[in-house]
């Protein structure tokens, strides 16, 4: 079953924060997350596993909820590098596959 | 860095058609995927591979087929292309389970 993401779309000028969520109906063992930009392929960011993890890369950081079966995505100070469509992609037991959500699309704007 | 590579970016199909999406990996990786990619819906996986000759269904695999005879390359087949196949395909690998995937550029399938 996808992860729902939430919001679906942000607009953020330049220097603001953005919050985005996964949330899952099922148990996870893992969480990803990957940002595209328009015209390019996925890039991976980071995997965060279960037993509740926080996880940093440059000013985008991430956390693991297991109790909740939610993670988020933190992204501060936004850069215009940032824009993009953010996924996270769920993996139920180690050696599943990902299953992704929708897809949220950020745009920062100068 | 890891490199995967589609053969094709853009495809212009027939409807009935038998088509062949080709994939290749030059970093040994044991996992490849396929994904088609529509708006709104996020990545949906069609079929992935842990090993040569070893495939695996995933959430929409009717219509498409796959084959894996070499560890580098992962082709995706229509077996007879309908316009509801149209779409964005994008092939991905990891090197095991628990890592990040990498994606190749996609092939944007347009089926007439």
């Amino acid at each position: 079953q996808q992860p729902v993401q939430s919001p679906q779309a942000v607009i953020l000028r330049e220097g603001e924060d953005a919050v985005i969520n996964c949330s899952s109906s099922k148990a996870l063992y893992s969480v990803h997350w990957y940002r595209q930009k328009h015209g390019e392929a996925p890039v991976f960011l980071m995997i965060l596993l279960k037993g509740g993890e926080q996880k940093g890369h440059d000013k985008i950081s991430a956390s693991f909820n297991e109790k909740k079966q939610q993670s988020s995505l933190y992204l501060t100070a936004s850069q215009l590098s940032y824009s993009g469509t953010y996924f996270c992609g769920t993996e139920r037991n180690a050696g599943n596959m990902l299953t992704f959500g929708g897809g949220t699309r950020l745009m920062v704007k100068p | 860095d890891v490199k995967v590579t589609q053969s094709s970016r853009y495809l212009v199909k027939r409807t009935g058609e038998k088509v062949f999406l080709e994939c290749v990996q030059d970093m040994d990786h044991e996992n490849m995927f396929w994904y088609r990619q529509d708006p709104g819906l996020g990545l949906r996986l069609i079929y992935f591979s842990y090993d040569v000759k070893m495939k695996e269904k995933g959430d929409i695999p009717e219509g498409y087929s796959v084959s894996r005879e070499k560890k580098e390359r992962f082709s995706l087949i229509l077996e007879s292309a309908s316009t509801n196949q149209t779409s964005m395909y994008l092939c991905a690998s990891s090197l095991v389970y628990g890592y990040g995937y990498t994606f190749g550029s996609g092939t944007r399938l347009t089926v007439v």
